[in-house]
């Protein structure tokens, strides 16, 4: 019954290595977003997608690739992981900009 | 530019107090809608309210309400008689028209609740 689900929870990987996480959402909205909380708890956007279609993408580094096979899924893969990706992502989704995002539980991304 | 601003970084008060929480937002549109969210230690993000800007009634749901003031670009929050599960971050957040539903969140208000 989980609204928007995320997968992997947690994600320990090396540097250079490639990583997907994926999420979907059950609620029938059109809207998806990829969000990134940093150490210092800023949430800041990533990507957002309305109809499997990119809208958003806040000049985030070409290793970070979004794809949208439906609606109802968001994966995001980041190729050539670096330390500095080491935070938590969160997947979101709403009906369409006017309305509130539900959130996914977040992946907790840590790179060594 | 768009930005929102949350002042208060971090916030302690002893249960049954009120508390309130400062919202300041910047926006060049006339049609935009303002968020709170709570995250609380688990780390989930729940929304909690959302207000559009032609719509400046206070709301109030429970222990929690919220005074919108277009005057003053402000969005407060105010929890009466806090208790020790309002521990959470507070995140304050601003979508505008246009912009394919982003969120500019602000800095987030670390508040504390201690029995």
């Amino acid at each position: 019954d989980t609204a928007v689900s995320q997968t992997p929870k947690y994600l320990v990987t090396q540097m250079g290595n490639d990583k997907s996480i994926k999420c979907e959402q059950n609620l029938g909205h059109d809207t998806m977003y990829w969000y990134k909380q940093d150490s210092k708890k800023f949430l800041k956007i990533m990507f957002s997608y309305n109809n499997k279609e990119l809208i958003i993408n806040e000049t985030v580094p070409n290793r970070f690739s979004p794809k949208s096979p439906d609606k109802a899924h968001l994966n995001l893969h980041i190729n050539s992981l670096e330390l500095g990706d080491s935070a938590v992502y969160f997947c979101a989704s709403s009906q369409d900009w006017t309305y509130e995002q539900y959130f996914g539980p977040g992946t907790r991304l840590t790179v060594t | 530019a768009q930005k929102v601003t949350q002042a208060q970084t971090e916030i302690s008060v002893v249960e049954k107090e009120d508390v309130t929480l400062d919202c300041v937002y910047e926006t060049r549109d006339t049609t935009y809608y303002l968020f709170w969210y709570k995250q609380p230690p688990s780390g989930e993000l729940v929304f909690l309210i959302r207000r559009n800007s032609f719509d400046e009634q206070n709301e109030i749901s429970g222990r929690y309400s919220w005074n919108f003031q277009k005057s003053t670009s402000s969005f407060n929050f105010t929890i009466t008689a806090s208790q020790v599960v309002d521990s959470a971050v507070y995140f304050c957040a601003l979508s505008e028209e246009g912009q394919g539903g982003k969120l500019i969140f602000g800095q987030g208000t670390e508040l504390s609740v201690k029995p």
